[in-house]
């Protein structure tokens, strides 16, 4: 089956500066990669997902890569605000699956 | 639209009981997925229902076991607790169809003492 790695499990930054949190996969029929914020006490919730047909996807100060080749992804948030403070989930799913394989988490605390 | 409800949201038990937590999805969404979720873990997959039919299952032992009725409402019922088994349980639905967004629910806190 599918297994995600990823890293790192804490990242802390000062605001305004930028986070990067990595994901690597091991199914190579994965296509379908989604990234989940779960702030404190509350759900999760998806802020992007990309699919393996597009290298890139960005939304305001969020941007999501993705490598085929070297089977992994990466979020990448600009200019960050203690409201991004939260744990972040990547996840991998193929078409065969229909649910997608979760990685262990990132703890982001932004500093003010 | 209303969202994904869970209930109970906190659930205090003792070794040895049973459990049952209940899960309504949105409105149209057919696919009911249930996680474990520990500190460090992540999002542990339990199983998933579609139509009625359990779909996917996860790694879990049998005391760990769930079903979805026709309105798409699914339960997740836990027996002969252990302590290990305390965790916040989250489920997700979606309109079923493979690689889409997941709708997450606030989740039940277990505590088992």
């Amino acid at each position: 089956g599918e297994n995600v790695e990823q890293h790192p499990s804490t990242l802390s930054v000062q605001e305004g500066d930028s986070a990067v949190i990595k994901c690597t996969y091991s199914d190579s029929a994965s296509n379908y990669f989604p990234w989940y914020k779960q702030e404190l006490g509350k759900r999760p919730q998806l802020i992007i997902d990309i699919r393996s047909n597009v290298g890139e996807k960005k939304d305001q100060r969020i941007a999501v890569t993705l490598n085929k080749t070297a089977k992994h992804f990466s979020l990448h948030i600009t200019e960050t605000q203690p409201e991004d403070s939260a744990v972040y989930f990547c996840a991998a799913s193929s078409g065969g699956s229909y649910i997608p394989t979760f990685g262990r988490g990132t703890s982001l605390i932004v500093h003010p | 639209k209303a969202g994904v409800t869970q209930t109970p949201r906190y659930l205090i038990k003792t070794r040895g009981q049973q459990v049952t937590l209940s899960c309504s999805p949105i409105s149209g969404h057919r696919s009911v997925s249930w996680y474990q979720q520990t500190p460090g873990q992540g999002l542990q997959f339990l199983f998933e229902y579609f139509s009625e039919t359990q779909r996917n299952k996860g790694n879990f032992p049998g005391r760990f076991s769930g079903r979805q009725f026709s309105n798409s409402r699914s339960e997740m019922n836990v027996s002969t607790l252990e302590l290990g088994d305390s965790a916040l349980y989250l489920c997700a639905s979606s309109v079923g169809q493979g690689n889409e967004k997941l709708f997450f629910g606030s989740g039940t806190q277990l505590s088992v003492l």
